[in-house]
C-alpha cells in the first residue's frame, strides 16, 4: 500500500491561498489520491480526489505531478473556517476494501 | 450534514464490559466502514461491510466485530473492553467499493470512554 508524507503543520493568512503538499512516491498506476479534512470534534469531510489529471471543485484544486509521486491541495482563498487537519490518502488495496489510511495529516491554521 | 447518523454520541463503560455502537448510512449507500480515532491521532480503519458481508478488515483483534443489516445500517460491537479502547468511533458510508469509490460520508462519531 502506498504511504503518504505530509508536513505536520502549516499557517496561512486569511484570504490567501493555502498550498498543502503531500508525497506519495510509492503510488502505483491505478491508485487514486484522496484528500479529506477534519475540523475539531467533527467527522472527516471529503474534499477532492484524483488519479493523473489536475482536479478542481467548489472547495479546492488538486495538482498532481506528472510522475504522480506528489500532489498539492490548494485552497484558493482560505478562511478561518478552513482551520482543520488535512489528510492526504492513498487507499489500501482490494483485500482491505480500499480502506482509507489517514495518518497524522497536516494541521492548517488560518490566521486573521 | 452528511446524512450518516451514529448513536449514542457519548457513552462511558468500565473495563471488561461490552458495547454496541450503531450507524445509519446515507440513503442509497450500501457500504459502511468503521474507524477508531484515539485522541490526537488520525482515524484507523477497523472494518468495512458491503451488502451485509465483511469486505475488509484493519489490524484490530476479533473482539471488534460488526454487522450490516438489509437496510445497510450497521453495528460495531466491542467485547471485553480495555482502557485503550477509549476513542471516537466513526462510521462512514459510501456507494459500492472499489479503487475509485469516491467520497465517503462520515458521521459525527460515538465517543467511548472506558474506565
Amino acid at each position: 500500500d502506498a504511504k503518504t508524507t505530509q508536513p505536520p503543520s502549516m499557517d496561512c493568512a486569511e484570504g490567501r491561498a493555502a498550498n498543502l503538499p503531500c508525497n506519495h512516491s510509492t503510488i502505483s498506476g491505478n491508485e487514486y489520491v484522496y484528500w479529506y479534512r477534519q475540523i475539531h470534534s467533527q467527522g472527516p469531510q471529503y474534499i477532492i480526489h484524483g488519479l493523473k489529471n489536475n482536479e478542481t471543485n467548489e472547495m479546492a484544486s488538486l495538482i498532481i505531478t506528472e510522475d504522480r509521486k506528489s500532489s498539492t491541495l490548494i485552497l484558493p482563498h482560505a478562511t478561518l473556517r478552513d482551520t482543520a487537519v488535512y489528510y492526504c490518502i492513498v487507499p489500501s488495496g482490494r483485500s482491505s476494501g480500499y480502506a482509507l489510511n489517514f495518518g497524522k495529516g497536516t494541521s492548517l491554521l488560518v490566521t486573521p | 450534514e452528511t446524512g450518516v447518523t451514529q448513536s449514542p454520541t457519548h457513552l462511558i463503560k468500565t473495563r471488561g464490559q461490552q458495547v454496541t455502537l450503531r450507524c445509519s448510512s446515507q440513503s442509497g449507500h450500501n457500504t459502511v466502514s468503521w474507524y477508531q480515532q484515539a485522541l490526537g491521532q488520525g482515524p484507523q480503519f477497523i472494518f468495512q461491510y458491503y451488502r451485509e458481508e465483511e469486505n475488509g478488515r484493519g489490524n484490530f483483534p476479533p473482539r471488534f466485530s460488526g454487522l450490516q443489516f438489509p437496510n445497510y445500517s450497521s453495528e460495531l460491537n466491542v467485547n471485553a473492553l480495555e482502557l485503550d479502547d477509549s476513542a471516537l468511533y466513526l462510521c462512514a458510508s459510501s456507494l459500492g467499493t472499489g479503487v475509485n469509490t469516491g467520497e465517503l460520508f462520515f458521521g459525527e462519531g460515538s465517543r467511548l470512554t472506558v474506565l
